[in-house]
């Protein structure tokens, strides 16, 4: 069956940092790849999408390229911010938004 | 976009009673969505809560355990029946506003003692 596989947490690091949370993905067929963000005390939001190879889903500084030979959907920002302290889940779906397999989250803890 | 509104937030439950959980969407959605989080671990889809007909049960879950009502278009209730610890998670509503985005409520965050 379908699964997602994403780096352990919690993920710590300094103002400006440059972040990469690790995704990969096993599937049959051609998933879409989404990355879902879970801010302290809310609901999980949408972060960014990409619905086949070599699309690369963007929003709010953070990017994530699907790479079907690697069956991977890295997260990456630049620069980090306190404010993107959060709780980052990786996602599959081969069926639109219905049915959505995730992976365990991984938190990350930005520092001033 | 749609605004989900899930009670309760939390709650602590006796092992053996049921608690329902009521979710509240701000338009009419097709289709909802019941997912749990096990201390953890990753989400995991409960059942697809349709209007007018019975819920969807994905592979390990059962109606007797995890009744759904869905009785109109902006409203749907999970309820978490003779609970045992190992039901204690985090249950969370879902919608899909047709193609562009899943959205998701606060979650109401369980714990059976």
């Amino acid at each position: 069956g379908n699964s997602v596989t994403q780096m352990e947490g919690p993920v710590t690091l300094s103002e400006e940092a440059f972040l990469t949370i690790n995704c990969t993905y096993t599937a049959t067929g051609y998933p879409s790849l989404f990355w879902y963000v879970q801010y302290p005390g809310e609901g999980l939001q949408l972060l960014l999408k990409a619905t086949k190879a070599d699309d690369k889903g963007s929003n709010k500084g953070f990017e994530a390229t699907y790479r079907k030979e690697t069956t991977s959907f890295h997260l990456e920002k630049g620069s980090v911010q306190v404010s993107d302290s959060a709780v980052y889940f990786c996602a599959l779906s081969d069926g639109g938004f219905q049915k959505l397999v995730f992976g365990t989250g991984t938190r990350l803890l930005v520092s001033p | 976009s749609a605004v989900i509104s899930q009670k309760p937030s939390r709650d602590i439950c006796q092992r053996g009673t049921s608690l329902t959980i009521q979710c509240q969407v701000d338009s009419q959605v097709t289709m909802m969505f019941w997912y749990r989080q096990q201390p953890g671990q990753s989400l995991t889809l409960i059942a697809t809560a349709n209007q007018g007909s019975e819920a969807t049960y994905e592979s390990g879950f059962v109606i007797d355990k995890f009744p759904i009502s869905r009785p109109n278009l902006t409203f749907s209730t999970l309820t978490v029946s003779n609970m045992s610890p190992e039901d204690s998670s985090i249950y969370l509503c879902s919608v899909e506003d047709g193609s562009t985005e899943a959205f998701f409520g606060q979650g109401t965050r369980l714990t059976v003692v």
